[in-house]
């Protein structure tokens, strides 16, 4: 399987400022998708980050609060911007590797707490 | 539409004793079903899957889990819990939209095991 690296493991924010979370991958995959996990619960998909264009959002998740970047099919970012404390979360990193795969795949996350 | 329902939050067990964590799903196609385990401070991994063939699946660490559409669930079990079993499970199944799959979560089941 693939090993997924994310950056930072843990960050401390404070309001209003804006964190970047890089994710890279060790092969070339076809999907990346971007999660949160709010506290004591599960995880809900952002978007999908797609190679070349934009990211697919889910509902209630717009791409100026999240902006995503994928510039090629090893990595991708995702930027939480204008923090807040509810902003405090995990955030995952996912890929699949095919468009039909069944199987999923998750990196160690990205523990944020904004002060 | 897709979903999945975790009854029971919290579970605890005697080591050695049956682990069952219980998972029931809704969906409109015959579905792809996921377990996932995740660690403390640690992104998820998993545990086992059923796509299609046997409905009884064995995963890793002496899990295993069935597929019962009559009774749309896929329980989780193992014979004999042990102390490093103690974590986070999470059910999962497929919702396909968009061309591809995504995973849909259900709320988690903490287990705990105590000696």
């Amino acid at each position: 399987s693939a090993v997924i690296s994310q950056k930072p493991s843990r960050d401390i924010c404070q309001r209003g400022t804006s964190l970047t979370i890089q994710c890279q991958v060790d092969s070339q995959v076809t999907m990346m998708f971007w999660y949160r996990q709010q506290p004591g619960q599960s995880l809900t998909l952002i978007a999908t980050a797609n190679q070349g264009s934009e990211a697919t959002y889910e509902s209630g998740f717009v791409i100026d609060k999240f902006p995503i970047s994928r510039p090629n099919l090893t990595f991708s970012t995702l930027t939480v911007s204008n923090m807040s404390p509810e902003d405090s979360s995990i955030y995952l990193c996912s890929i699949r590797t095919g468009f039909m795969e069944t199987e999923a795949f998750f990196g160690q996350g990205t523990r944020l707490t904004v002060v | 539409a897709q979903s999945v329902t975790q009854l029971g939050s919290h579970v605890s067990v005697s080591e050695g004793a049956l682990v069952l964590l219980r998972c029931n799903y809704s969906s409109s196609v015959p579905p792809y079903l996921f377990w996932y385990v995740q660690y403390p401070n640690q992104g998820l991994q998993l545990l086992l899957k059923y796509t299609t063939g046997a409905t009884l699946v064995k995963g890793i660490n002496g899990f295993e889990a069935e597929f019962k559409k009559s009774e749309t669930s896929f329980h989780l079990t193992k014979p004999s819990a042990h102390m490093s079993d103690a974590a986070e499970y999470f059910c999962a199944v497929t919702l396909f939209s968009g061309g591809y799959n995504k995973l849909i979560f259900g709320a988690g089941t903490r287990l705990a095991v105590h000696p």
